[in-house]
């Protein structure tokens, strides 16, 4: 069973569109990191959180925006979206340690 | 230089095989050691620890040696589900972003 869920698990959306990939964890953490993976490449750190109020960017440039306004909740927004951001958004947490990931949200822009 | 190394494969292996994968880090300071496994279009998941005395879980046997900065996952007796990607990780607590992933290294057991 889940302890980290991301909504919605598959995502179409047309150009300029405004979108929020949900993540949330029920375990506690304090770390909580958001991942971009294209089909058969590696993770690139977008953003991550080391608690309430906390959001610093990743790696990996990104038009995304996060907040962490609650320790269990991770949002994750693009302002408006482009077929360049079509990917997989993959959202961890830890307390220390290993990662534990949600499903994943595939997105589609056309 | 990549932070942490793993040979991309694809490894195309019989069942029944034996096989190893290998990866490398750069950072010294690194404190924590951790192979995940990835299937196609699915969420990475934790598959073992590595400790440094060398660990082992059923099949799966990880290996640590701090002064060569090299990690290794062996797999016994491959069955067809052993099929995936296995991601390196590594912890080193002096980064703000904490763990860093290998590109992951393919494998995949034939019948």
């Amino acid at each position: 069973e889940a302890d980290i869920y991301q909504t919605p698990r598959y995502l179409v959306i047309g150009t300029g569109k405004k979108i929020t990939l949900e993540c949330s964890q029920t375990m506690g953490h304090d770390k909580m990191y958001w991942y971009q993976q294209d089909p058969g490449m590696e993770l690139h750190l977008i953003h991550y959180s080391y608690g309430v109020n906390s959001t610093e960017k990743g790696d990996l440039s990104s038009e995304s925006t996060v907040s962490r306004i609650r320790t269990e909740h991770f949002p994750l927004t693009l302002e408006s979206a482009r077929p360049s951001h079509t990917s997989q958004y993959l959202c961890a947490s830890t307390q220390g340690g290993g990662y534990t990931f949600g499903s994943g949200t595939r997105l589609t822009v056309v | 230089r990549k932070e942490v190394e793993q040979d991309p494969g694809p490894f195309n292996v019989p069942e029944g095989a034996t096989v190893a994968f290998n990866c490398t880090y750069s950072n010294s300071a690194s404190q924590s050691f951790f192979w995940y496994r990835q299937d196609c279009r699915k969420e990475p998941k934790l598959l073992m620890s590595v400790y440094s005395s060398g660990n082992e879980d059923g099949r799966f046997t990880a290996q640590l040696n701090r002064a060569s900065q090299y990690i290794s996952l062996l797999i016994r007796d491959s069955k067809l589900s052993d099929s995936a990607t296995y991601l390196c990780v590594v912890l080193h607590p002096g980064s703000a972003r904490q763990l860093t992933f290998g590109s992951g290294t393919q494998l995949t057991v034939l019948p």
